[in-house]
């Protein structure tokens, strides 16, 4: 089945730097990569979808200047995440839908566990 | 807006039947997914309705009913293992998920 790499799984950065997470659809073109955060305990709030070759579009709430998303190619999206601070310690997850699949799944990355200290 | 409700927590025990129910509220409806979460892990498809009726899929099966805007998820033959979080979520235009609060379920020996 479809598979959807992302890495790192967790990642420990001092505050004010930046951290960038990479989504990669294994075996199969996703020209579109949405991106989550989920804090303990709560749902996942979708952040921005990540359309390849194009500019991502954010969801209310949501700084693109603080979350840059790049997806320059069909298998390869990037969020990263500028100036971290530890309000931004969360659950990253990435997600994608291969379009040959027979229904409307979508396939999660493993998730990034960021800890900004 | 879109807004999805779903119990908090759910307790069964091993063997048990129990069903989890999500009301939604959302423009550009085209279905309605589940997805369960184990602490720490990536959510994992586990079923989807575009139209009115049942699902099963092995011991899962997911209902949907779009003039009551309201599904549900149906666990049964329950295993300690389906410990888990389920969340239904709204696929919307723009093939955009929004996700439930989720719902704990905790199966009891």
């Amino acid at each position: 089945g479809a598979v959807v790499s992302q890495h790192p799984s967790w990642v420990i950065c001092k505050s004010g730097t930046s951290v960038k997470i990479e989504c990669r659809s294994l075996d199969f073109q996703a020209t579109t990569m949405f991106w989550y955060r989920q804090f303990p305990k709560q749902s996942l709030m979708l952040m921005a979808t990540s359309n390849e070759g194009s500019k991502a579009t954010y969801e209310q709430g949501v700084e693109k200047d603080k979350f840059l998303i790049n997806h320059a190619s069909l298998t390869l999206s990037t969020l990263t995440v500028t100036s971290a601070h530890p309000e931004d310690s969360s659950f990253y997850i990435c997600s994608a839908r291969d379009r040959t699949g027979p229904n409307y799944g979508y396939t999660f990355g493993s998730g990034t566990r960021l800890t900004v200290v | 807006g879109q807004s999805l409700e779903q119990p908090s927590e759910v307790t069964a025990v091993e063997g048990a039947i129990v069903q989890i129910n999500c009301t939604y509220q959302t423009s550009g409806f085209y279905g309605l997914s589940w997805y369960q979460q184990h602490d720490g892990g990536a959510p994992t498809f586990l079923s989807y309705n575009a139209l009115d009726g049942l699902e099963e899929t092995g011991r899962f099966s997911s209902f949907l009913s779009r003039s009551d805007s309201y599904g549900y998820l149906l666990l049964q033959e329950l295993q300690m293992k389906d410990s888990a979080s389920y969340f239904c979520a709204v696929i919307r235009a723009g093939n955009m998920l929004t996700f439930g609060g989720g719902t704990r379920l905790m199966v009891k020996p």
